[in-house]
């Protein structure tokens, strides 16, 4: 099993409409959980980090932790084109502290 | 953003050449992270230090050679690389190791020969 798993994309959703971005982890004492933006060509860039249970609020961005059944997301409110990019979700394991990434998921909003 | 820097920005390089990336933070961090992304790869990470101590040797080759004089500079020295080296090299900084979210610079895209 990945330590770090996320659904490759291409998500397409329309601008204006809510892309929900997904990310599981398979180990259980992770603490800290981050997403990432990365367009491309450029390096990742940290949009939103959440290190407890339940919804953190950033402007157009909500990351949603729920350790239990080891799942986080990231939903990104009226979608705009700029927001055409790969999101990267990373995980610090818990014992030694790296920071695992997923492969990334690529969404493309649609004008 | 400035908050850590890279150069080159590109390279090429024949698999004979002798070459080092550097990396520059101005955040104040005491970590500090090289990762390598290779196409259709999750990032991998390479080296971490710590209080510029190395911490972290994530099985990588012996071509590749870290140094990290002060808590604010790293460098990536490279020799005899292979084709498969070619990659983005990205250097990252923490405030410490462990919790806290990294910040990455803008990387060296890398083209061994």
């Amino acid at each position: 099993q990945k330590e770090v798993e996320q659904n490759s994309g291409p998500l397409s959703v329309p601008e204006g409409a809510i892309a929900s971005l997904n990310c599981t982890y398979s180990d259980r004492g992770s603490q800290s959980f981050f997403w990432y933006r990365q367009y491309s060509g450029k390096s990742p860039e940290l949009i939103m980090s959440i290190y407890s249970n339940g919804d953190k609020e950033d402007g157009r961005f909500t990351a949603q932790l729920n350790k239990a059944s080891q799942y986080v997301s990231l939903l990104i409110r009226d979608s705009q084109p700029s927001d055409s990019a790969t999101y990267l979700c990373a995980v610090i394991r818990g014992s030694q502290g790296n920071l695992i990434f997923g492969k990334g998921t690529k969404l493309s909003v649609k004008p | 953003e400035t908050g850590v820097t890279q150069t080159p920005r590109h390279l090429v390089m024949g698999m004979t050449n002798k070459k080092s990336l550097k990396c520059e933070q101005h955040l104040g961090h005491n970590a500090m992270y090289w990762y390598k992304q290779s196409a259709k790869k999750p990032l991998e990470l390479m080296f971490v230090y710590n209080f510029k101590e190395q911490t972290e040797n994530n099985s990588v080759p012996s071509r590749f050679s870290p140094e990290c004089p002060n808590s604010s500079h790293l460098f990536l020295h490279l020799h005899t690389l292979q084709p498969e080296d070619s990659a983005l090299y990205l250097c990252a900084s923490s405030p410490n190791r462990g919790r806290n979210e990294q910040y990455f610079g803008p990387g060296t895209r890398l083209t061994v020969t």
